[in-house]
């Protein structure tokens, strides 16, 4: 059974600095995912990852993936508070196409 | 209008009433899915369906039941709900190959079971 663990669980951090969120996983692996969640809303797909190695970036985040440690990486450059919000990574196992989900990281930027 | 259409976005149910939750997908994608978020677990697979005529229990199925009534609609149904039913259900759809950004949320469904 796919079991999938994210840390920090809660994350307060101040405005300008770097952190990073870790995904472990405990089987093979197709695709990693990470969403976004703001209170109350749905969630925004923010990357894929496909291959070991992976690496995607979009403005201030950066996720990476390495399948051989079956870990996943957030990683937040200068933090504003715009990027408060829970952040999920999710995992597809190798041959199925459903989801299994961390339990999320509540990142509050502190001004 | 959106992609994924969960309905009722709100309910507040009483205990052993039933109750449906919809949703239905103009993204034209074959799979579906049903999941719920609790606060502190993520989200948790209820039931999925890759095609109309199949349909899979995910992790915690006990007391749902789901329908695919056409490839862009698939409800879920509590027979008689409990209070510990009380959460948020999303709905979400992902396309065959699962390619980048293919799965796709609804806004979600808030039920209240009292």
């Amino acid at each position: 059974e796919l079991k999938v663990e994210q840390n920090p669980l809660f994350l307060s951090m101040q405005e300008g600095k770097n952190y990073t969120i870790y995904c472990n996983y405990s089987t093979t692996s197709d695709r990693l995912y990470w969403y976004r969640q703001d209170p109350g809303k749905s969630l925004e797909s923010l990357f894929v990852l496909l291959s070991n190695g992976a690496v995607k970036q979009e403005g201030r985040l950066m996720a990476s993936l390495d399948t051989k440690a079956r870990l996943s990486t957030l990683h937040i450059t200068a933090a504003v508070h715009d990027l408060s919000a829970t952040y999920f990574c999710a995992v597809v196992s190798f041959g199925n196409e459903k989801l299994t989900f961390g339990t999320g990281t509540r990142l509050t930027i502190i001004p | 209008d959106a992609d994924v259409t969960q309905t009722p976005r709100n309910r507040i149910t009483k205990t052993g009433k039933r109750i449906m939750l919809e949703c239905s997908q103009t993204k034209g994608h074959d799979r579906m899915y049903w999941y719920r978020q609790d606060p502190g677990l993520g989200l948790r697979l209820i039931y999925y369906s890759f095609d109309v005529k199949d349909i899979n229990k995910g992790e915690i199925s006990d007391g749902y039941s789901v329908s695919r009534q056409a490839q862009a609609k698939f409800s879920l149904s509590l027979e008689s709900a409990i209070p510990n039913q009380t959460a948020l259900y999303f709905c979400a759809t992902s396309d065959l190959s699962g390619t980048e950004y293919g799965y796709t949320f609804g806004s979600g469904t808030r039920l209240t079971v009292v």
